[in-house]
């Protein structure tokens, strides 16, 4: 089953400080990945996007890692600030047919002073 | 326009109305894509459009729901005798050809509640 799963599903980190979130996937076959940005009652933002061939990609202060051999990725925030409190959505794009994508259920990032 | 623009922004219903929710694309993009998000959850496709033309429709979740576009541009998703479940937020996005490796831009989407 092509299954995305995103943990933690909650954060809450210190203004200033870095995390990482983790995202692991069962997709297959495997077109690509993407890592967004939603704030709360806005549409998502495209952060990243990663083919089978790439392990990294930034953005600013966003790094996004991609393992296809263990089919995990992870998106680091270096030096948080407020206006990182959002949700970080990881979705991967099957390389078939028509348009097939499968999206995480989101982790819920909370940046305090 | 600048971006992508969906309306209504809210949109509260009673079961068994139909419903009509509409996006405006980033003007130029061919490609044009509805999802729904519903409350604590990720959000699911339901149907793509390439031009006027819908290739994928494998989303859409019954057949009370359906999708048009006209003049490659604006798009217009109809919930049909609406039920409870359908309350969610659904979203527009749209992208300059529809390549896999494309950014989407999305709109703001519409909130729907269904009672």
């Amino acid at each position: 089953k092509n299954q995305v799963e995103q943990s933690p599903q909650s954060l809450i980190i210190l203004e200033g400080k870095n995390c990482t979130l983790q995202c692991n996937y069962t997709v297959s076959p495997f077109s690509n990945l993407r890592w967004y940005k939603q704030d709360t009652g806005r549409g998502p933002v495209s952060l990243t996007i990663m083919t089978f061939s790439e392990n990294t990609k930034s953005n600013g202060r966003y790094t996004a890692t991609l393992d296809a051999d263990t089919k995990q990725s992870s998106l680091h925030i270096t030096a948080s600030q407020l206006s990182d409190s959002a949700s970080y959505i990881c979705v991967v794009s099957l390389n078939t047919g028509g348009f097939k994508t499968i999206f995480g259920a989101g982790t819920r990032l909370f940046v305090k002073a | 326009g600048a971006g992508v623009s969906q309306s209504p922004s809210n949109k509260v219903t009673e079961k068994g109305k139909d419903v009509e929710l509409r996006c405006d694309p980033i003007s130029g993009h061919t490609a044009l894509y509805w999802y729904r998000q519903r409350l604590g959850q990720g959000l699911e496709f339901l149907i793509y459009f390439q031009g006027n033309s819908a290739p994928d429709k494998s989303g859409l979740p019954s057949d009370r729901f359906s999708a048009e576009r006209t003049g490659e541009s604006v798009s217009t998703l109809t919930i049909q005798r609406t039920q409870q479940e359908d309350s969610a937020v659904y979203l527009c996005a749209s992208s300059l050809t529809g390549g896999r490796q494309e950014t989407q831009y999305f709109g703001p989407g519409t909130r729907l509640l269904v009672l």
